[in-house]
């Protein structure tokens, strides 16, 4: 059974703490996302990656940033967390970018 | 750019009727693709069916069919007699050739189906 696993499904953090959200697949998958789930915006694209040490920002990039070291694994980092990233984290992986995505569980992360 | 809109917030229906859910999408790419999911309340996305831009046959899967409509740039899926393991939150999505790996999502459509 494919799956995605993220670290936390629960998380709350002090603004200005620094928060890793970690994401784990075990598809063998080229490509991995983060994205954020708000009410009334449906899911929208933090960072993207399409293989090791590569990267691209998606449509709301500011205040994030994110790390792949290795192919399984997807970090997102929140350098300074801020009350405005009090979210749905949720991590996809996929084996080519038009295929479609096999998603976490989401980790709900409140800043406080 | 591209712009999905499922316009519908929340559908409520009783148990065996039918629903539909529309999504209407926005786009310069004359390749692209177009995807459902479904988030139940555990909250992990479930995709559903993907179709490309040159593909526009209707499908159906079970209780489930897909109405894709590029002269109206459309993309409507409906649940044929409806369960309550149906209730859940679809999104519809966009991915363009320009942008590959940047999908698109609506803003989902809530449906509820009671018994």
């Amino acid at each position: 059974d494919v799956k995605v696993t993220q670290s936390s499904r629960y998380l709350v953090k002090r603004t200005g703490e620094k928060v890793f959200l970690e994401c784990v697949q075990d598809m063998d998958h080229e490509n991995m996302f983060w994205y954020r789930q708000d009410p009334g915006l449906g899911l929208r694209l933090i960072y993207f990656s399409y293989d090791v040490k590569m990267k691209e920002k998606g449509d709301i990039p500011e205040g994030y940033s994110v790390s792949r070291e290795k192919k399984e694994r997807f970090s997102l980092i929140l350098e300074s967390a801020s009350t405005n990233q009090t979210s749905m984290y949720l991590c996809a992986s996929s084996l080519d970018l038009t295929d479609e995505a096999f998603f976490g569980q989401g980790t709900r992360l409140t800043v406080v | 750019a591209q712009k999905v809109t499922q316009a519908q917030t929340e559908i409520s229906v009783v148990e065996k009727e039918d629903v539909t859910l529309d999504c209407v999408y926005e786009t310069r790419d004359t390749t692209y693709y177009l995807f459902w999911y479904k988030q139940p309340p555990s909250g992990e996305l479930v995709f559903l069916i993907r179709r490309n831009s040159f593909d526009e046959q209707n499908e159906i899967s079970g209780r489930y069919s897909w109405n894709f409509q590029k002269s109206t740039s459309s993309f409507n899926f409906t649940i044929t007699a409806s369960q309550v393991v149906d209730s859940a939150v679809y999104f519809c999505a966009h991915a363009g050739r320009d942008s590959w790996g940047k999908l698109q999502f609506g803003a989902g459509t809530q449906v509820v189906v009671t018994p």
